[in-house]
């Protein structure tokens, strides 16, 4: 079975700085997909960023990059010039490739400070 | 366009009582999903459909029930309702390795 841990349940930030969200995860699969969902106040989940494991490439969107380590499972989250409505609940996720199943993380709350 | 959408948004409602919750998606998708999302914002899937058929049935009481009528429509029908239920309920769709789209959840409280 697939584990996700997100280590972080609280984290905060001043506006216009960087903040980085870390997820470490378990699986003995070889290939898998990655992901990173933002659920703000509104309760809405929303894409952040995906990752597919047999890409070495870290994936970038904006401001969202994240830093994929297949080797240690990592997967963490960089959010720079952080603003005021990235301020929500991130959750990391894992999606096999068989039927498709994601496993989500227990999430960070982050607040971004004026 | 909403793409996965859920009904109703609140649902409150009394101890004992039979509920259901209606979610459709209207992206073609193979796989649907019901995920609880408790007080703590801890988000846990509970059962998952591929083309119809049940595939994923984490533990949950057996008083819950999903029906999948046909591939775009998963609905959840949840009997003899407790207070340990109320938890905010999302459907989802997704394809193998694609964005899962989340409805915009569903609000039980149980009183």
């Amino acid at each position: 079975a697939q584990t996700v841990t997100q280590s972080q349940p609280e984290m905060s930030v001043q506006e216009a700085e960087t903040v980085t969200l870390s997820c470490t995860y378990d699986t003995s699969e070889s290939n898998y997909y990655l992901f990173w969902y933002k659920q703000p106040p509104s309760r809405q989940m929303i894409l952040v960023i995906r990752q597919e494991a047999y890409k070495q490439q870290n994936a970038t969107e904006n401001r969202f990059s994240v830093n994929f380590q297949k080797a240690a499972k990592s997967f963490s989250l960089k959010i720079s010039d952080s603003q005021l409505g990235d301020t929500a609940m991130y959750f990391c996720a894992f999606m096999t490739t068989n039927a498709g199943k994601s496993t989500f993380g227990d999430g960070t709350t982050l607040t971004v400070k004026p | 366009d909403t793409a996965v959408s859920q009904t109703p948004k609140y649902l409150v409602t009394q101890m004992g009582n039979d509920k259901s919750i209606k979610c459709e998606q209207n992206l073609g998708h193979d796989t649907m999903y019901w995920y609880k999302q408790d007080s703590k914002k801890f988000l846990k899937i509970m059962f998952s459909y591929n083309n119809k058929e049940l595939i994923i049935n984490e533990t949950v009481p057996n008083r819950f029930s999903p029906k999948s009528p046909d591939k775009a429509h998963l609905n959840l029908h949840i009997n003899s309702l407790e207070l340990g239920d109320s938890a905010v309920y999302f459907c989802a769709s997704s394809q193998i390795g694609e964005e899962t789209f989340f409805g915009q959840g569903t609000r039980l409280t149980v009183v």
